[in-house]
């Protein structure tokens, strides 16, 4: 069975710290996602990585970077937490699957942050 | 602007029928389509994905695809209580994409 892991289920943090959510997969997928999910809004695409110190932006990248210095584990770094961060955050990953059918994405248990 | 729709309900079931639950995408060249189910306050799990025209089959699941039509649906078959969840619809684009765009989810209520 794939397993992604977080780190963390619920963190509060304040605003103006340096927030690091971390996720892990066992299953050598290429590639990694970071998503988060608000009430009506669906979830939303900030960053994925497709190989190792690679990385592209999403759909909200804007307050996030990322780290993937390994394989298996991608970072979610908030430089400096705002209020509008609070939310689910979602680690997901997949196989390459390029051209082809399939490589759907697993997910990991999620991260309720609140930043007070 | 690529986009997948879902009506999002809620859609309410009795226990035992056939809940029907329905996708709409914009992107004509979309290769592949999944299905998760996603409990309150939890992540979401792939029920089944589909990439050819027709019907697909997983235990009380049968996802149906037209692509003509720009549509796949979610069939779930004598429906429980614990069936009752949200269910987000994901495509995956043509070409060389890793992403799946996703739609907004329906939520359903399987009434004992």
């Amino acid at each position: 069975d794939v397993k992604v892991t977080q780190s963390s289920r619920y963190l509060v943090k304040r605003t103006g710290e340096k927030v690091f959510l971390e996720c892990v997969q066992d299953m050598d997928h290429e590639n990694m996602f970071w998503y988060r999910q608000d009430p009506g809004l669906g979830l939303r695409l900030i960053y994925f990585s497709y190989d190792v110190k690679m990385k592209e932006k999403g759909d909200i990248p804007e307050g996030y970077s990322v780290s993937r210095e390994k394989k298996e584990r991608f970072s979610l770094i908030l430089e400096s937490a705002s209020t509008n961060q609070t939310s689910m955050y979602l680690c997901a990953s997949s196989f390459l699957g390029l051209q082809g059918p399939g490589d759907e994405q697993f997910f990991g248990p999620g991260t309720r942050l609140t930043v007070l | 602007q690529k986009e997948v729709e879902q009506n999002s309900g809620p859609l309410s079931v009795p226990e035992g029928a056939i809940a029907s639950l329905n996708c709409t995408y914009s992107d004509r060249g979309s290769q592949s389509f999944f299905w998760y189910r996603q409990y309150s306050g939890k992540s979401p799990e792939l029920i089944m994905f589909i990439y050819s025209n027709g019907d697909k089959e997983d235990g009380r699941f049968t996802a149906q695809l037209n692509k003509a039509s720009q549509y796949v649906s979610l069939l779930i078959r004598d429906s429980q209580p614990s069936d009752s969840a949200t269910y987000l619809c994901a495509v995956k684009g043509a070409g060389n994409n890793r992403k799946l765009i996703w739609g907004l989810g329906t939520s359903l209520a399987v009434n004992p």
